[in-house]
């Protein structure tokens, strides 16, 4: 099976563009989440879908926004970006939601730079 | 709030010999417990995970970790590293509804291994 694909891998935005990226989960996978790693803050859970709806939702403004598709491929936008935007963000996918039993497989990330 | 604390942000190591990453945990209901590693320019792997059950779990390429409640810790180790260790290692909390999807992450730990 093919793993977690996140388009594109590396994404130069000025401050106030908007941007959007893309996550398809392995086959198979309903459940996708997204993060957010910086140097200073670390891993950040921003958002979780699970058949086309938001599950879970984490601690950041609604500049930051996302949608799952019925065939369970993701999208995050972030809009009016700021440079601590700045960071990679990674997509991952798993089986189902709420089952402990079901690990995340995790993208290479988009490494999005706003200048 | 649970919450993770990764007592070392480096560990440099020689190869073949043991190493120890300390992970310590907050958290006042039943845990659930991950390791993660992320090599450079990649995504998280999943090393091994506590959900319940046997304290010392066994995980993918040589690691195993202990699960020690009265010390709050999850501590992960190998008894001979290898070159290719080199990595940062991340551990995790899940939140308390036990979706795994959303982790609260460790601030890391750069494991560096060297001759």
């Amino acid at each position: 099976k093919a793993g977690v694909t996140q388009t594109p891998r590396y994404l130069i935005k000025t401050r106030g563009q908007q941007v959007t990226l893309s996550c398809s989960p392995i086959s198979g996978h309903r459940s996708v989440s997204w993060y957010q790693q910086t140097p200073g803050q670390g891993l950040q859970f921003l958002f979780e879908y699970f058949s086309e709806t938001q599950r879970n939702k984490g601690n950041f403004p609604g500049r930051f926004s996302g949608r799952q598709f019925s065939n369970s491929r993701s999208e995050m936008n972030v809009s009016t970006l700021e440079l601590g935007d700045s960071a990679l963000y990674l997509c991952a996918s798993s089986e189902l939601i709420g089952a402990l039993n079901s690990p995340l497989h995790f993208g290479n990330g988009t490494r999005l730079t706003v200048t | 709030a649970q919450s993770v604390t990764q007592l070392d942000s480096q560990v440099p190591v020689f190869e073949e010999a043991p190493v120890e990453l300390r992970c310590n945990y907050s958290s006042s209901v039943s845990v659930y417990l991950f390791w993660y590693v992320q090599y450079p320019n990649q995504g998280l792997q999943l090393l091994l995970k506590y959900l319940s059950g046997s304290t010392l779990v066994k995980g993918i390429n040589g690691f195993e970790a202990e699960f020690n409640k009265s010390q709050t810790s999850f501590h992960l180790r190998k008894p001979s590293v290898h070159i290719s260790d080199t990595a940062e290692y991340f551990c995790a909390v899940s939140d308390q509804s036990g979706t795994a999807s959303k982790l609260t992450f460790g601030t890391g730990t750069r494991l560096q291994v060297t001759l």
